[in-house]
């Protein structure tokens, strides 16, 4: 059984980093094809792809977002890692993982729960 | 960056009817195309993928089609646990990157 669970802080300052681990289990991220994803979706809002990590440790950004973001993972603790900057109460969202493959398939088939992080003084 | 159009925001529908939903993307992105079901509090999940395949497990009366820059998303009978926020989602390989349409939330009439 595939599984994934966000992890972090529920409140942070303006200005401050957020850290956000993904644990997974079912799967290796290892594996040819693999990777993981961060989404996210402020109250009421849409939802919007944040950054991905290839199995092969090839990282991808989004556009508007990517001076703000890292991701990385530990292969052996299967985790993954997102890093955002100078967080603004316009960053108050839930924040997802999910699985994906870089190649023949490009959904998101298995979600975490998600993780709400509030922005602000 | 690739956008989507996704229509309408909302709708009301009877049980029993048939719902549509659309979603067009600003250029062509082939069958790149995926449909999310949201229901509150919950994260979203996988309904069809590669515009017209449906996910493992999911009711046939589920089902999209389209190519290109058009795509459908089709309930053919709708039932009451069908009650959700129907997101369709896109992926851009040059770079790699995916955008979400802005989501159709979907009532019982």
């Amino acid at each position: 059984q595939v599984t994934l669970r966000e992890s972090g802080p529920a409140l942070v300052k303006p200005t401050q980093t957020l850290t956000l681990t993904c644990t997974f289990s079912g799967f290796s991220l290892s594996t040819s094809g693999m990777c993981v994803s961060w989404i996210r979706q402020p109250p009421g809002k849409a939802l919007e792809w944040l950054a991905r990590i290839d199995w092969d440790d090839d990282k991808y950004y989004s556009t508007s977002l990517k001076t703000r973001l890292t991701i990385s993972k530990d292969t052996s603790k299967n985790q993954v890692v997102l890093t955002m900057t100078n967080m603004d109460p316009v960053d108050t969202a839930t924040y997802y993982c999910a699985r994906g493959y870089s190649y023949g398939y490009y959904a998101f088939d298995i979600w975490g729960q998600g993780t709400m992080v509030t922005v602000s003084s | 960056d690739i956008q989507m159009t996704q229509s309408p925001s909302s709708l009301s529908a009877s049980v029993g009817d048939r719902v549509t939903i659309t979603c067009q993307a600003s250029q062509d992105i082939s069958n790149y195309l995926n449909w999310y079901q949201q229901k509150p509090g919950k994260a979203p999940k996988l309904l069809i993928y590669d515009a017209s395949n449906l996910e493992t497990g999911v009711p046939s009366r589920f089902s999209g089609s389209g190519s290109g820059t058009d795509f459908t998303f089709t309930i053919s009978s709708l039932q009451p646990e069908d009650i959700a926020t129907y997101y369709c989602q896109q992926y851009d390989n040059l770079p790699p990157g995916y955008t979400f349409g802005q989501g159709t939330k979907l009532e019982i009439k």
